[in-house]
């Protein structure tokens, strides 16, 4: 079993859609969880961290973590052109990731004008 | 604030030599650094974690002995790839820790 999951395949969302990925992890004692953001060519920027259960909102990105069904979302509103990327969620066993970070595949969301 | 910087951005090389990567972190002191490899279309692979004044450990299946780890300062890690061989060949990023971790570039290897 894969430490971090994310199986949806490409995601294409017309402009100023919602735009929903989710991930699974398998390690029950994880306690930080983020989300960043890959552009083709680039370095990962991290777009959200979530430590507790529930929504945690940024601007247009909302979290959503669920430690019981080990399970952590990404909503993106109003999706824009500049949102297409590769997005990769992001498991630590410590808080604030300050030890080793396991990453999903990663979900590419592709925002059509 | 924090900002990390690699170098170099990408070097190409032929099989057999050794290329060195930097990663400093330039606005903060880090004690641990992270060493991740990306190979196209995949995620990132967490390599090795660097410890200031120690040795670096290793994620299993990474070779120590062909990637040299130093971590010589609180802003300075370095990786070296030795003997390197066209199956290294990938996209290297590094991150710092400061509060949570901070990804550098990356620095993009070609073995030919």
């Amino acid at each position: 079993q894969k430490e971090v999951e994310q199986n949806s395949g490409p995601l294409s969302v017309p402009e100023g859609a919602i735009a929903s990925l989710n991930c699974t992890y398998s390690d029950r004692g994880s306690q930080s969880f983020f989300w960043y953001r890959q552009y083709s060519g680039k370095s990962p920027e991290l777009i959200m961290s979530i430590y507790s259960n529930g929504d945690k909102e940024d601007g247009r990105f909302t979290a959503q973590l669920n430690k019981a069904s080990q399970y952590v979302s990404l909503l993106i509103r109003d999706s824009q052109p500049s949102d297409s990327a590769t997005y990769l969620c992001a498991v630590a066993r410590s808080l604030y990731g300050n030890n080793r970070l396991a990453f999903g595949k990663g979900n590419q969301v592709v925002v059509i004008p | 604030g924090a900002v990390v910087s690699q170098h170099p951005s990408w070097v190409i090389c032929k099989s057999g030599t050794s290329v060195k990567i930097e990663c400093r972190s330039l606005d903060f002191q880090a004690t641990t650094m992270f060493w991740y490899r990306q190979f196209p279309k995949q995620s990132l692979m967490l390599m090795a974690t660097s410890n200031e004044g120690s040795k670096a450990t290793y994620e299993q299946g990474v070779e120590k002995d062909k990637f040299l780890i130093n971590h010589a300062s609180l802003t300075l890690s370095t990786l070296t790839v030795t003997s390197a061989h066209p199956e290294d060949s990938s996209f290297y990023i590094c991150s710092a820790l400061s509060e949570t971790q901070y990804f550098g570039p990356g620095t993009r290897l070609l073995v030919l």
